[in-house]
């Protein structure tokens, strides 16, 4: 049973547009959520959080949002620069750890 | 560089056998936790250590095995290897698993296993 879901499995945006990457969870006791960003060869770096307290946390060009009466929540690129391609993770703390989602290729285009 | 170490990087097996893949934690973090990375999969928990003692269990198969050492570093180890086997494994580290927040848990490069 998938609790984190990314239902897209890969996203193109324009160079300098926004992007918008989302993420479902459905364990309602989750109350903390993180977004990881992969490179390829590499392992996955935390990117930014946010915790069930707040509807938005903003770093930089990266801005998360969270709807917990969706159990909805989506990261906002802007603008989206090449070097932001890349996997991102949507993710939630658990008894395990850390529960992720399959992840969202997100391509910039020149 | 997240300070978790991973060896090797790449290794390629045959079907049947047996393969020891290796984690330095970062200095001071006291849990290791396993994933498996395929290529239709996120990021699958295996397993979590903390301080040598099994912590959590998720998705790991039978024919898998892991263990903390006295100095924590971690080794896992896979077992009659399958074709299906193949995968990114990604070893991560942090100090307190009861505190799990983005910046608290850092993940290796990874070793990509190749059964062939």
């Amino acid at each position: 049973d998938q609790q984190v879901k990314q239902n897209s499995p890969s996203l193109s945006v324009q160079e300098g547009r926004i992007s918008i990457l989302n993420c479902d969870y459905t364990n309602s006791m989750f109350d903390y959520f993180l977004w990881y960003k992969k490179y390829p060869a590499e392992g996955p770096t935390f990117l930014i959080s946010i915790s069930s307290i707040k509807d938005k946390n903003e770093d930089g060009r990266f801005t998360v949002f969270l709807n917990k009466s969706a159990k909805h929540l989506s990261l906002h690129i802007v603008p989206s620069q090449p070097g932001d391609s890349a996997v991102y993770f949507c993710a939630a703390p658990s008894a395990d750890g850390l529960t992720f989602g399959k992840g969202t290729h997100l391509i910039i285009q020149p | 560089d997240s300070g978790v170490t991973q060896t090797p990087k790449h290794l390629i097996t045959a079907t049947g056998q047996r393969v020891t893949l290796r984690c330095s934690p970062r200095s001071g973090d006291l849990s290791v936790y396993w994933y498996q990375q395929s290529l239709d999969q996120g990021l699958q928990f295996l397993i979590q250590y903390y301080n040598g003692e099994e912590r959590a269990k998720g998705n790991i198969l039978e024919r898998f095995s892991a263990q903390q050492f006295p100095d924590l570093h971690s080794e896992l180890n896979l077992s009659s290897l399958e074709l299906g086997d193949s995968a990114l494994y990604f070893c991560a580290s942090s100090v307190d698993p009861h505190e799990v927040s983005g910046n608290t848990i850092y993940f290796g490069e990874g070793s990509w296993l190749t059964v062939v």
